[in-house]
């Protein structure tokens, strides 16, 4: 089971966000990658891909979004919020077929 | 450029089945996992099915397992879901989804409307 939080994030622009996923099994495996992805799903569109093996930024995704963390608890966090990151961030794990995703987080801008 | 697309959603009586395909290019299709992930109205998101690169494993979420099948023609680069005996809890958007051979769906297509309502 995957745990996001917090579900809701309201951030004011140009200001730090952070995002918790903990799952309930390690995610380690033992070729030393962590099985976590994070996604976001703006508005309307399909989800894309930010984070792959808790840490590697996807193509194209800029460097205010860093991902980190180990086992069965990670987060994703963005340097400095901008209002084209509107939308629900999702964790998932990809260490067991088929994958599963956190409840999702809100980031709304004040 | 890789490209994803999704066909065959529609309105489906409960009870009814529906095939989904997923029209591929732009990458080595025989060479890659994929995957069908839903979103109910309103919801968060689901992994309903994935596929190896020659289709010898098949993973399924427990609430669609002996009602879904997951299948590929690699020659066509196409992915498909058969989906029997449709329940209304099905309805969702349905999303085709490439991995980037580090488990991580990294091209999604845009969604295919699924709504099983009598």
């Amino acid at each position: 089971v995957m745990t996001q939080s917090p579900l809701s994030l309201p951030v004011t622009p140009g200001e730090p966000a952070s995002i918790s996923c903990r799952s309930s099994q390690s995610l380690l495996q033992s070729n030393g990658y962590n099985y976590l992805d994070w996604y976001l799903q703006k508005p309307g569109q399909s989800p894309q891909l930010l984070i792959y093996l808790s840490s590697n930024r996807a193509s194209g995704v800029p460097d205010r979004f860093s991902g980190s963390g180990s086992g069965t608890d990670f987060t994703l966090k963005i340097s400095r919020v901008e209002a084209e990151d509107v939308g629900v961030f999702y964790c998932m794990q990809s260490l067991q077929a088929p994958f599963t995703f956190g409840q999702g987080t809100r980031l709304e801008i004040k | 450029e890789v490209q994803v697309v999704e066909s065959g959603g529609g309105l489906v009586q409960p009870g009814g089945s529906l095939r989904l395909s997923c029209a591929t290019s732009g990458f080595t299709f025989s060479n890659i996992w994929m995957g069908w992930v839903r979103q109910a109205p309103g919801k968060g998101l689901e992994c309903v099915a994935m596929m190896n690169e020659d289709g010898t494993q098949k993973y399924y979420v427990d609430s669609v397992k002996g009602r879904f099948t997951i299948s590929r023609d690699n020659a066509k680069n196409s992915l498909y879901l058969q989906m029997n005996t449709l329940r209304a809890e099905d309805t969702a958007v349905y999303y085709c989804a490439k991995d980037n051979r580090y488990a991580a769906f990294d091209r999604w297509g845009q969604g295919t409307v699924v709504t099983v309502s009598s």
